[in-house]
């Protein structure tokens, strides 16, 4: 079965720092790759996705996250965080083909400091 | 792009009532929509699979008879929290995958979320 491990469940940054929010999955081969985020109260934005081609994937609020296969991550990124990133960061997967759900990680809480 | 809208996004009831959220796809036809349930600082736990023309497909766990779920057309699937109990609180999110657009890659795209508070 497939799952999605998200090891860090609070973070805190400074505003303009540097952030990466690590996730893991299991999979028996390789699986569609999300990352959302959420505010409090909301649903879910899709930040950014991947699907194949170049492993390092531009997303939305100037994310981006690296997909690597041997290490079985999908770990997102941010050169310099605002302080309206804070927010709950969820990293998901999804199975290739079909009309099959998502699978998610626990989630990360960003908090980020002035 | 694709957007997924949910009502309502709040609603309180008394123990032993009914409640009914719709997920409606605003600008795309969705054959397949999901649902989610979200506790309080917990991840999305997929709660079932609805198939427009069919019967939905629940996870394991998720009681059919009280998560009643109507997927009666292309944008539009319903879930009908019966006889509700305080337990069923929750945060419930819909999700819905563009039967057209980003086929290949099951992109799904989220609603707002409804919060359900039963008294």
């Amino acid at each position: 079965a497939q799952s999605v491990t998200q090891p860090d469940i609070h973070i805190t940054v400074s505003e303009g720092a540097s952030l990466e929010l690590r996730c893991n999955y299991s999979y028996g081969a390789t699986p569609y790759l999300f990352w959302y985020v959420q505010s409090p109260g909301q649903g879910l934005q899709l930040l950014l996705k991947y699907f194949s081609g170049d492993t390092l994937v531009q997303g939305i609020k100037g994310f981006e996250a690296e997909f690597k296969r041997s290490q079985s991550s999908f770990n997102l990124r941010k050169p310099s965080v605002h302080w309206s990133d804070a927010a709950e960061y969820f990293c998901a997967v999804g199975p290739r083909g079909g009309r099959r759900a998502l699978t998610f990680g626990s989630g990360t809480r960003l908090q980020v400091q002035p | 792009g694709a957007v997924v809208s949910q009502h309502p996004s709040w609603v309180i009831c008394k123990s032993g009532t009914s409640v009914k959220i719709e997920c409606r796809s605003l600008d795309f036809q969705a054959t397949t929509m999901f649902w989610y349930r979200q506790f309080p600082k917990q991840s999305l736990m997929l709660m079932a699979t609805s198939n427009e023309g069919s019967k939905a497909t629940y996870e394991q766990g998720v009681e059919k008879d009280k998560f009643l779920i109507n997927h009666a057309s292309l944008t539009l699937s319903t879930l009908t929290v019966t006889s509700a109990h305080p337990e069923d609180s929750s945060f419930y999110i819909c999700s819905a995958r563009d039967d057209w657009r980003e086929v290949s890659t099951d992109t799904q795209y989220f609603g707002p979320g409804t919060r359900l508070t039963v008294l």
